[in-house]
């Protein structure tokens, strides 16, 4: 299974602000996946990223709020865009490799 | 339609004994079906899954059930150790997309 890198692991950030959270993959995936989770909740998905083209946001996620880079087959960036607390969550990235889908550890995110 | 529901929500089980978590959906549509593992802190981990073509797997103490036409699937641990103590969420995919859409999950606790 594909190793996933996600960073930071953890951050406590001022509302209003942005962070800017990465995944970087060990081998070359076409499709990959953020989510959600708040605490003790389960698994939403927010967007899905393709190498050269556009994200493309479930239902409830905007790209003005969670905007999505994917420059590269091992790499993608999310944004989590004008914090409120409401945005404390985990968020994870997720790739679908031969293993099935592989999640990274998860950026802990606390908005005070 | 896009839903997968997931009982019980929380579940107490004294080691050695059988842990059984299950999952139901309703569209027909989905072609893979994988349970994850998640501890406190970690990202979820994929523990085992299954395509509609095989009524049952077994990997180690973990086994699914997968009912077709009932559009029901269950996770059974055998001989539950205290070290299986986890969040387990169900999912699923398909449909048009490569989306997996979780259950809500199940905090499983083995006691000594």
């Amino acid at each position: 299974s594909a190793v996933i890198s996600q960073k930071p692991s953890r951050d406590i950030c001022q509302r209003g602000t942005s962070l800017t959270i990465q995944c970087q993959v060990d081998s070359q995936v076409t499709m990959m996946f953020w989510y959600r989770q708040q605490p003790g909740q389960s698994l939403t998905l927010i967007a899905t990223a393709n190498q050269g083209s556009e994200a493309t946001y479930e239902s409830g996620f905007v790209i003005d709020k969670f905007p999505i880079s994917r420059p590269n087959l091992t790499f993608s960036t999310l944004t989590v865009s004008n914090m409120s607390p409401e945005d404390s969550s985990i968020y994870l990235c997720s790739v679908e490799d031969a293993g099935g889908y592989t999640f990274g550890s998860g950026t802990r995110l606390t908005v005070v | 339609q896009q839903q997968v529901k997931q009982s019980p929500q929380s579940l107490i089980v004294q080691k050695g004994g059988i842990s059984i978590i299950n999952c139901a959906y309703e569209n027909t549509a989905f072609d893979y079906f994988p349970w994850y593992q998640q501890f406190p802190g970690k990202g979820p981990a994929l523990l085992i899954a299954i395509r509609p073509d095989v009524s049952e797997k077994k990997e180690g103490r973990f086994t699914i059930s997968f009912n077709k036409s009932a559009k029901q699937f269950s996770l059974h641990i055998m001989d539950s150790q205290p070290g299986d103590s986890a969040t387990y969420f169900c999912a699923a995919r398909g449909g048009a997309t490569n989306k997996l859409i979780f259950g809500t999950g199940t905090l499983l606790a083995v006691q000594p």
